[in-house]
């Protein structure tokens, strides 16, 4: 069964700073994807990053950027010159081809701090 | 705003009762997908309907039933609750049937079961 684990429960940083949030997964596929999700005090669940694992070069959106290692399973998140709006819980998914359940890991919770 | 409309924002009820959540798809999108967070079970996929017909399941429960009606818009029933059906009841939708591209999450049913 495919699993996704985000090893960081809780994480701060100070605004304007750099942070790294870990995640991996495990599977047998060859094709799938993976997504970050952000839910901020509001509860909205917003896509913040998506990677097909067939592309071998890094998503990247405005200040986010993956660094997807295929045969290590992780995908982790980074945010760069973090903002106080980066304040959220951070969910790391899992799709596989096969299957069209979306797994989602149990997050991360990111205080950005003035 | 996501375009996706969710009703109620919160609903109270008792054990035993039954309940039932209504979402509306971003204008155009066929696919309509409910999920579950939970302190305990975090977040997972419930089922996904496609153009009227379900498409997908995942951990719903039997006590559980969902679907979705000529105009797209999709209702979740709940019955027989318990108190750990308490959560936040989430749907998205996307044009296509694939859950791979981005899912356009609604602001949630808050679900308290006393």
């Amino acid at each position: 069964a495919q699993t996704v684990t985000q090893s960081q429960p809780e994480m701060s940083v100070q605004e304007a700073e750099t942070v790294t949030l870990s995640c991996t997964y495990d599977t047998s596929e060859n094709n799938y994807y993976l997504f970050w999700y952000k839910q901020p005090p509001s509860r909205q669940m917003i896509l913040v990053i998506r990677q097909e694992a067939y592309k071998q070069q890094n998503a990247t959106e405005n200040r986010f950027s993956v660094n997807f290692q295929k045969a290590a399973k992780s995908f982790s998140l980074k945010i760069s010159d973090s903002q106080l709006g980066d304040t959220a819980m951070y969910f790391c998914a899992f799709m596989g081809n096969r299957d069209d359940k979306i797994i989602f890991g149990k997050g991360t919770r990111l205080h950005i701090l003035p | 705003d996501s375009g996706v409309t969710q009703t109620p924002k919160h609903l109270i009820t008792a054990t035993g009762q039954r309940v039932t959540l209504r979402c509306s798809p971003r204008s155009g999108d066929l696919s309509v997908y409910w999920y579950q967070q939970s302190l305990d079970q975090g977040l997972q996929f419930l089922i996904q309907y496609y153009n009227g017909e379900e498409r997908a399941k995942g951990n719903i429960l039997e006590r559980f039933s969902a679907q979705q009606f000529p105009d797209l818009h999709s209702e979740l029933n709940l019955s027989s609750l318990e108190l750990g059906d308490s959560a936040l009841y989430f749907c998205a939708s996307t044009y296509r049937e694939r859950p791979q591209e981005t899912q356009y999450f609604g602001p949630g049913t808050r679900l308290l079961v006393l």
